[in-house]
């Protein structure tokens, strides 16, 4: 049974400064592996999609890093805003269970002004 | 193209009731899937429908039922509340093709939160 695990729960930086965020799968038979980010009380807006033969997706100050045979990711924020101020999950979709994501509980993210 | 909506945003319900919970899907999407999230947690998935059948389905005991229509929207139906079932209930929508073997992306809607009570 797929377990993805996010580390840490939660972060507190202030802003501008370049971040990490963590992300553990126990099955690397994956299709891919997707960062979400969710707003108090909201739904979840896609950030990045990396496919299980990439290696990384960049979106603006957003990359997004995979490395399957390990089952991790990262996802790297630079110069982060106080708008960046979130929680940010990570989900994987796995071959034997195509049919559904399996997501991490979450790392929130407080950006200080 | 519209995303996915959902509706109600909120609803307040007592232990032992049951829920409809509805969702329509982004323009061109065929799939709809559902998930549960509880405070302080990553969603769980419920189920997820195809073609007007369910194709999937997660650790949810089978007072969780669902319907897809013929345009593509969906319904999560709950009976017997209990106070666990307490959430955000998410869908999302896709367009799943056999030729992506299940690996497609989804759209999320805002969700509907249910407190029981």
């Amino acid at each position: 049974k797929q377990e993805v695990t996010q580390i840490p729960a939660a972060l507190s930086v202030p802003e501008g400064e370049n971040l990490v965020l963590n992300c553990s799968f126990t099955d690397s038979a994956i299709y891919n592996l997707q960062w979400f980010r969710q707003d108090p009380g909201k739904g979840l807006t896609s950030l990045l999609l990396i496919q299980s033969s990439q290696r990384e997706q960049t979106s603006g100050r957003l990359n997004a890093s995979l490395d399957k045979s390990s089952g991790r990711s990262t996802l790297y924020i630079a110069a982060s805003q106080p708008g960046d101020s979130a929680t940010y999950l990570c989900a994987v979709r796995t071959t034997g269970s195509a049919r559904q994501l399996t997501f991490g509980s979450g790392t929130q993210l407080t950006v200080l002004p | 193209e519209t995303g996915v909506t959902q509706s109600p945003t909120h609803l307040i319900k007592t232990r032992g009731q049951q829920v409809t919970l509805r969702c329509s899907s982004q323009s061109g999407h065929n799939t709809v899937s559902w998930y549960q999230q509880a405070l302080g947690q990553g969603p769980q998935f419920i189920f997820q429908y195809y073609r007007e059948e369910e194709n999937g389905r997660g650790n949810f005991p089978p007072r969780f039922s669902g319907l897809q229509f013929p345009n593509y929207s969906s319904e999560l139906n709950v009976n017997a509340l209990e106070l666990d079932d307490s959430a955000l209930y998410l869908c999302a929508s896709s367009l799943l093709d056999r030729a992506s073997s299940g690996a497609n992306v989804l759209t999320f809607g805002a969700g509907s939160r249910l407190t029981v009570l």
